[in-house]
């Protein structure tokens, strides 16, 4: 079975400062993994993804996120924090569809980015 | 840019009614996804729909809940009857999924269900 561990629930940070979103998984074979963002009263948008090759993948809206398959993370990054950068993000595996198991995303729980002025 | 639409926005009605969520997909996507968001559980996965055909649906409690994709441009979610427990964010989503596909699913803005 594939899962998704979001460990924290909130992250505050000042404007400016650099901020990460810990994102760790479990899957069956090589995952494909994905970060999005949920502002208030909105549906999910996508924001970057990994699939194979280069470990450090760049997305929208200057974040970044670096995959680790030794530690079986996937933290999200941005160098510089915004205001505007406030809202609940998450993180989400699928196994290689390859493998076998479940071909739907499978999503944290969430993690709420506060971005102080 | 293409958007998924989810009708109603907003939807309050009392328990033992009937309740139709409807999804328009992107035009061309071959994959639905209905997904329930609450504080306490979450957002969890419903359903999904492949070329129309239902693929899974454990998410979903089958005594009351329903789903089906009448065409290609039509997605519904219903509960009959509703209770209060069923009060949540009701999201659909479409993407593009085949074997070796990594795209990236779409949602819209989800149906907020109240039921009193």
């Amino acid at each position: 079975a594939q899962s998704v561990a979001q460990p924290e629930d909130q992250v505050k940070v000042a404007e400016g400062n650099p901020l990460t979103v810990k994102c760790t998984y479990s899957v069956s074979g090589n995952p494909y993994l994905f970060w999005y963002v949920q502002y208030p009263n909105r549906g999910l948008q996508f924001l970057l993804k990994y699939i194979t090759g280069d470990n450090l993948v760049k997305g929208s809206y200057g974040f970044e996120a670096e995959f680790n398959k030794s530690q079986t993370s996937f933290h999200l990054k941005k160098p510089s924090a915004l205001v505007s950068d406030s809202a609940l993000y998450f993180c989400a595996v699928r196994p290689n569809l390859m493998d076998t198991g479940r071909r739907a995303l499978t999503f944290g729980s969430g993690t709420r980015l506060q971005v102080q002025p | 840019d293409a958007r998924v639409t989810q009708t109603p926005r907003h939807k309050v009605t009392e328990m033992g009614q009937e309740v139709t969520m409807r999804c328009q997909p992107i035009l061309g996507h071959n994959t639905v996804f209905w997904y329930r968001q609450t504080m306490m559980q979450g957002l969890e996965l419903l359903a999904y729909f492949r070329n129309r055909a239902p693929l899974d649906d454990s998410g979903m409690p089958k005594d009351r809940f329903s789903a089906e994709m009448p065409d290609a441009t039509l997605a519904t979610l219903k509960i009959q009857p509703s209770e209060p427990r069923d009060s949540a964010v009701y999201f659909c989503a479409s993407g593009l999924v085949y074997t070796d596909s990594n795209q990236p699913q779409h949602f819209g803005d989800g149906t907020r269900l109240s039921i009193l």
